[in-house]
């Protein structure tokens, strides 16, 4: 199954873009590319899910090229309430097996 | 709230008690899965129960033993835990049968556990 990676830390202002990054080089022809926000004491909640192209939400939109070998999350225009740690998720459909990311905090600042 | 609710939310147990994590759903979900969180590391999926059925056990040591009574409620068996053991134990529900990772999953606030 697919590691994932992705940065351990990013900081940004309120009002602009974020997109942050995952690395799943071997993801799987059934896999499908999720993620999750998490905030402390908290369980981690869905954001976004996808398999190939762009997914967009109320909340967020995801970009997955043609090899699928990353994924993007874009949040657009953060506000403080969104300094979360996100994670990414990479699941197969056909065995069950979900491997999540190391996450990346997010720190948004006035 | 997510419509997953966990019991109890902190808790700490010497290495040779036995207690129980509880975990129940209020979604009307098929799947339920325990999840360990544990310092710089990512999420671990241990259990996945599906219709009450057991699918997936991630070589999750017998020291942690699962049950699933009903769709609406999963729990978490612990019995001679080590310190190592400590970490937050969330649990987590979604639609669908089997293995259907497509299907967004619902967490719970999760149980911190210490071992001492």
């Amino acid at each position: 199954l697919a590691k994932t990676t992705q940065p351990i830390s990013m900081d940004s202002y309120e009002g602009q873009e974020v997109n942050i990054t995952c690395s799943h080089n071997n993801i799987a022809t059934n896999d499908y590319i999720t993620w999750y926000q998490q905030f402390p004491s908290q369980g981690p909640r869905f954001i976004i899910q996808g398999y190939k192209t762009k997914v967009t939400n109320e909340v967020a939109s995801l970009f997955i090229p043609a090899d699928r070998k990353s994924s993007t999350l874009s949040l657009p225009r953060v506000s403080l309430s969104d300094t979360a740690v996100y994670y990414c998720l990479v699941g197969s459909s056909n065995t069950g097996k979900l491997i999540f990311g190391q996450g990346t905090t997010l720190q948004v600042k006035p | 709230e997510t419509g997953v609710t966990q019991t109890p939310r902190h808790l700490v147990m010497g290495m040779t008690n036995k207690k129980s994590l509880k975990c129940e759903q209020h979604l009307g979900h098929n799947a339920m899965y325990w999840y360990k969180q544990s310092a710089k590391k990512p999420l671990e999926l241990m259990f996945v129960y599906s219709l009450e059925e057991r699918v997936e056990n991630n070589s999750v040591p017998s020291r942690f033993s699962p049950e699933c009574p009903n769709s609406s409620h999963l729990f978490l068996h612990l019995h001679t835990l080590q310190p190592e053991d400590s970490a937050l134990y969330l649990c987590a529900s979604s639609q669908g049968t089997g293995l259907a990772v497509s299907y967004e999953q619902y967490f719970g606030p999760g149980t911190r556990l210490t071992v001492t």
